[in-house]
């Protein structure tokens, strides 16, 4: 079984510095999908970016990019020129999107990370 | 086009009485996923249903919890005989078909249950 591990459980920024969030996993499959989710306190889950294991690129959407080190199973989230609505819980979470059919699409999640953006 | 809906909100129930928690996923979408988030814990697995058919359950307690996707109408998470363990927020996603690319879920708002 898949195991998502985020060993932070609260970090902290001041407003326009840059923070990263760790997420270390555990498989033996060579093809799945990450993910790292946001839930502010409102508990919405968000997609925040996804990566495909198969792709060499780090994914960026605007101000958050992922350090994705397929050997090392690491799958960090940087978050540039912090805002304060960037304050919530974060998620990694795993995908096996071929497992054996029954598992197809089921999403393994980290403990999460609560970030705390400061003026 | 319509997010993810699930109700209610914010459900309370007694210990002993039964929990019905809806989801209606996102239109087009197929696949249904139910989470359950304990206090201070991210989300763990309870169950994956397509159009009348359970996939996979292996995440779904043994007894008193059970899950549906009729083929009409929203799909359905009932607890039975609640008790203070099973307070927690529950989430519904929702998914495309495995054709249509990567399995990228999307959330519902979740239904926050509290058993007094």
């Amino acid at each position: 079984a898949q195991t998502v591990t985020q060993s932070q459980p609260e970090m902290s920024v001041q407003e326009a510095e840059t923070v990263t969030l760790s997420c270390t996993y555990d498989t033996s499959e060579n093809n799945y999908y990450l993910f790292w989710y946001k839930q502010p306190p409102s508990r919405q889950m968000i997609l925040v970016i996804r990566q495909e294991a198969y792709k060499q690129q780090n994914a960026t959407e605007n101000r958050f990019s992922v350090n994705f080190q397929k050997a090392a199973k690491s799958f960090s989230l940087k978050i540039s020129d912090s805002q304060l609505g960037d304050t919530a819980m974060y998620f990694c979470a795993f995908m096996d999107p071929d497992a054996g059919g029954t598992s197809y699409g089921k999403l393994t999640f980290g403990q999460g990370t609560i970030l705390t953006v400061h003026p | 086009n319509a997010g993810v809906m699930q109700n209610p909100r914010h459900l309370v129930r007694r210990r002993g009485q039964e929990a019905r928690l809806r989801c209606s996923p996102m239109k087009g979408h197929s696949h249904v996923y139910w989470y359950r988030q304990l206090p201070e814990e991210g989300l763990k697995f309870m169950v994956y249903l397509q159009k009348e058919n359970i996939i996979d359950e292996s995440g779904m307690p043994k007894e008193r919890f059970s899950a549906e996707f009729p083929k009409e109408g929203p799909s359905i998470l009932r607890i039975q005989q609640v008790v203070r363990g099973d307070s927690a927020a529950y989430f519904c996603a929702s998914s495309p078909s495995k054709g249509q690319g990567v399995n990228e879920q999307y959330f519902g708002p979740g239904t926050r249950l509290t058993v007094t």
